[in-house]
């Protein structure tokens, strides 16, 4: 199993650009999840997707689409890039049903909007 | 709105020494669960403990454990025997359930834990 995986791993826009992150797993876990980490700080939740066909803005959604394709895909979209989007990126998944299941994490998308 | 506060922003340790890490944070939630995660500079996420807030067991992984004090509101981990391998960044989280499907984690800012030959 791969477990959690992103495209690409780096990037590098102009800010107005737009881009989408990809992320997959073959976990077949119910709940999907978007995050930035930006230098020096923890992971913020951007979306979530808690079954396949719901989607739901988390603590930093601005700027920011979400599409759940299907089950095993979870896409990020910034339509106009900017400065303040650069971070890092991580997808991650888990269980839905009941709580505190472990999220597993991809490993990171590193975004530069210059 | 949770919150996930750690206060030291750096630490190290020497090789085959005990250190601890602080956590606390603000809820008013009765029912959660706690964790610590491990980054490496690889990036990746990797989970290092988790504690149920019904539990007063404190959670217990081979050379990790935490001690939970759910009045205080307080979470640190313990790591004994350091590694060198151990050398990351280490967050608290808090997770709280979100309706009946999928759960939210709110992180600390972490601590980076350098080990010391």
């Amino acid at each position: 199993n791969a477990g959690v995986t992103q495209t690409p791993k780096f990037q590098v826009l102009k800010t107005g650009q737009s881009m989408t992150l990809q992320c997959a797993q073959d976990m077949n876990h119910n709940s999907m999840y978007w995050y930035r980490q930006d230098p020096g700080m923890g992971l913020r939740l951007i979306y979530y997707s808690a079954s396949e066909g719901t989607t739901d803005k988390g603590e930093v959604p601005n700027g920011y689409n979400v599409s759940r394709l299907n089950k095993r895909e979870f896409s990020l979209r910034l339509e106009s890039a900017a400065p303040s989007q650069t971070s890092v990126y991580f997808c991650a998944s888990s269980e839905a049903r009941g709580a505190g299941y472990e999220q597993y994490f991809g490993p990171g998308t590193r975004l530069t909007v210059t | 709105a949770q919150t996930v506060t750690q206060s030291q922003p750096e630490m190290s340790v020497q090789e085959a020494e005990t250190v601890t890490l602080s956590c606390t944070y603000d809820t008013s939630e009765n029912n959660y669960y706690l964790f610590w995660y491990k980054q490496p500079p690889s990036r990746q996420m990797i989970l290092v403990i988790r504690q149920e807030a019904y539990k007063q067991q404190n959670a217990t992984e081979n050379r990790f454990s935490v001690n939970f004090q759910k009045a205080a509101k307080s979470f640190s981990l313990k790591i004994s025997d350091s590694q060198l391998g151990d050398t990351a960044m280490y967050f608290c989280a808090f997770m709280k359930q979100i309706r009946d499907a999928g759960n939210m984690l709110t992180f600390g800012g972490g601590t980076r834990l350098m080990v010391k030959p």
